[in-house]
């Protein structure tokens, strides 16, 4: 099993360009989520999806998009890409909740991106 | 709101000291997890909690959750090298977002 995979692990971006983030897991998982993460910050949510076809806002969403058309992948864009989004994002799933609790999150290596 | 707050930020200690983090919420919690994460490395889940006063072990950590639900520890007794990374508490919410604290980062001096 590979569990949660993250392409691509690394990526320059100039400002204004705009890229995907592709995000699969192989555990059958319901959840998938979205964080960045800066120095000092921890991990900040940007967007989750309770399953196929849904999404939702997290913590800081705005810039920002998401999709989930397979169960199995979670698709980040940033559609014009500033420096303030230079950051270490990651992805992560989970199985889905019993009793309000979403149980672990299982996350990817993550992806550094540069914002030029 | 939905924010827990991790202190400290950081701490230095010498290799056999111990070492304790802390998690405090102004709300009362559902659960709280705890993740470990390695300098370049993922977090990984260490632990969850959901019961009042819970406390549960894994060979040197302890943790545990408050009384109230709205704080939690994490001790590691006898810290070693192998120990350092940043530790984070995570918290569930309605609508099944996983909520993060900016972590303690651990260092530790041989």
């Amino acid at each position: 099993n590979a569990g949660v995979t993250q392409t691509p692990k690394f990526r320059v971006l100039k400002t204004g360009q705009s890229m995907t983030l592709l995000c699969a897991q192989d555990m059958n998982h319901e959840y998938m989520y979205w964080y960045r993460q800066d120095p000092g910050m921890g991990l900040r949510l940007i967007h989750y999806s309770v399953g196929e076809g849904t999404t939702a806002k997290g913590e800081v969403p705005d810039g920002y998009n998401v999709s989930r058309l397979k169960k199995q992948n979670f698709l980040l864009g940033l559609e014009s890409a500033a420096p303030s989004q230079t950051s270490v994002y990651f992805c992560a799933s989970s199985r889905e909740s019993s009793g309000g609790n979403t149980g672990e999150l299982f996350f990817g290596e993550g992806s550094r991106l540069t914002v030029l | 709101g939905q924010q827990v707050m991790q202190i400290p930020q950081y701490q230095h200690v010498q290799e056999g000291e111990d070492f304790t983090t802390y998690c405090n919420s102004s709300t009362t919690l559902s659960n709280i997890q705890w993740y470990k994460q390695r300098p370049g490395g993922h977090p990984v889940f260490l632990i969850q909690l959901v019961k009042s006063g819970e406390v549960k072990k894994q060979k040197r950590l302890t943790f545990q959750f408050g009384e109230a639900k709205k704080n939690s520890s994490l001790h590691i007794t006898a810290t070693q090298t192998t120990d350092v990374g940043t530790y984070f508490c995570a918290r569930n919410t309605g609508g099944f977002k996983t909520i993060f604290g900016a972590g303690t980062r651990l260092f530790v001096k041989a």
